[in-house]
């Protein structure tokens, strides 16, 4: 079946040091890829998506993600995170059965 | 200004009683969806649907009923067999299956 990995369930960073949350899936073929981000309290804004073509995607926020087929990964980093960035982050995967699935998140704090 | 909408933004329920939450969208999407999201959990699949006057359960269905009736609409209501309702719930929908999904506001259920 298919699934979506997420390893660190929390991550601290300075403000302005960069940042690479991890996302790993299992899947056989070219999966759809999905990052989402949620502010408390909020629903879920789509950051990027990765459908074919290009594999390293630039998405809203200055963020950005690599797909990488050999690693199963699509890490989402961003060179300078801002204390606005802190909040939760969903990786997802649409893998052919008419779903997509989410990983269980991973909160982002920011230290000033 | 299109979007998706959900309301109330909290709902209380009182024992054995059934609450609908209600979800609108004016995207013009024909797929729309249900989550619940509790904390370390991500986000579960309740019920989604493709079309009009279809739909399909998810991964926690029961204690959940849905109907879409209109394109625009998906409302779900929480029944008394759901025993433990309190969350917050995501409304979803998106042009297709597999594509991306745009999210509501969220309601937060409690019960008393």
């Amino acid at each position: 079946a298919q699934s979506v990995t997420q390893p660190d369930i929390h991550i601290t960073v300075s403000e302005g040091a960069s940042l690479e949350l991890r996302c790993n899936y299992s899947y056989g073929a070219t999966p759809y890829l999905f990052w989402y981000v949620q502010s408390p309290g909020q629903g879920l804004q789509l950051l990027l998506k990765y459908f074919s073509g290009d594999t390293l995607v630039q998405g809203i926020k200055g963020f950005e993600a690599e797909f990488k087929r050999s690693q199963s990964s699509f890490n989402l980093r961003k060179p300078s995170v801002h204390w606005s960035d802190a909040a939760e982050y969903f990786c997802a995967v649409g893998a052919g059965d008419d779903k997509i699935i989410f990983g269980k998140g991973t909160r982002l704090h920011i230290l000033p | 200004d299109g979007g998706i909408t959900q309301s109330p933004k909290y709902l209380f329920r009182k024992e054995g009683q059934n609450v609908t939450l209600s979800c609108e969208q004016n995207l013009n999407h024909d797929a729309m969806y249900w989550y619940r999201q509790d904390p370390g959990q991500g986000l579960r699949l309740i019920y989604y649907s493709q079309i009009v006057n279809d739909f399909q359960k998810g991964d926690i269905a029961e204690g959940y009923s849905v109907s879409r009736e209109k394109k625009e609409s998906f409302p779900l209501t929480v029944t008394s067999a759901q025993k433990n309702p309190t969350a917050f719930y995501l409304c979803a929908s998106s042009p297709g299956v597999e594509e991306t999904q745009y999210f509501g506001p969220g309601t937060r259920l409690l019960v008393l």
